[in-house]
């Protein structure tokens, strides 16, 4: 079973922020932590991915802990196109889990 | 233009055929990546391929079989295909060899239903 957790579905408002939890309990020192999403039946979409630092591209923020154990991907403004299943994906799952289905409401 | 594409877009076909699906990628990446999602929506790695060479082979029934004529193709052959066969099949390349430390950029998807 997959080490990386994370809650099955959330709600967010249209405009409001949206913030995606992921645990990564075990992962290791120098493996980053990568997240994608899948919109609708698309394929997944590369969003972000981060170390140890906080990391900020055009689409999302990333929050890293101290300790690594978890991460929060951060959408600032959250629009009805951001509905879509988000993947956390740490090196040691050899696979993508089943992600957060996000939805934004009107 | 499309950074990764597959052919075709969508597959329907009796049980027992053998198909193929391609792949291509115009991102100068050295490995490429096939995956299936099934209908539970999770998504599996199945075959790997740097610079022409398999470097990820999963459980995967020997009916598929990859063929990778250069870096920018990666082919899917599925022979004698059955029902369980159904599902989207994606393809992905990266620019390195370390899976699921590189991002990969993936194409739209093959739907593959077998009757």
């Amino acid at each position: 079973d997959a080490k990386t957790t994370q809650p099955p579905s959330m709600d967010c408002a249209e405009g409001r922020a949206a913030n995606l939890p992921c645990n990564h309990s075990t992962i290791s020192g120098n493996e980053y932590v990568y997240w994608y999403r899948q919109i609708h039946s698309q394929g997944p979409q590369y969003i972000i991915h981060g170390l140890k630092n906080n990391e900020t591209n055009e689409m999302a923020s990333l929050i890293i802990t101290e300790d690594r154990k978890s991460s929060t991907l951060i959408l600032p403004h959250a629009t009805l196109r951001d509905t879509a299943v988000y993947y956390c994906i740490a090196p040691y799952d050899m696979r993508f889990g089943a992600g957060t289905r996000l939805t934004v409401k009107p | 233009d499309t950074a990764v594409s597959q052919t075709p877009k969508y597959l329907v076909t009796q049980m027992g055929n053998d198909k193929s699906i391609k792949c291509e990628q115009n991102l100068g990446h050295d490995t490429m990546y096939w995956y299936k999602q099934d209908s539970k929506k999770f998504l599996k790695i199945m075959f790997s391929y740097n610079n022409k060479e398999l470097i990820i082979n999963e459980t995967v029934p020997n009916r598929f079989s990859p063929k990778s004529p250069d870096k920018a193709h990666l082919n899917l052959h599925i022979n004698s295909l059955e029902l369980g066969d159904s599902a989207v099949y994606f393809c992905a390349s990266s620019d390195g060899t370390v899976l699921y430390q590189e991002t990969q950029y993936f194409g739209p998807g093959t739907r593959l239903l077998v009757l």
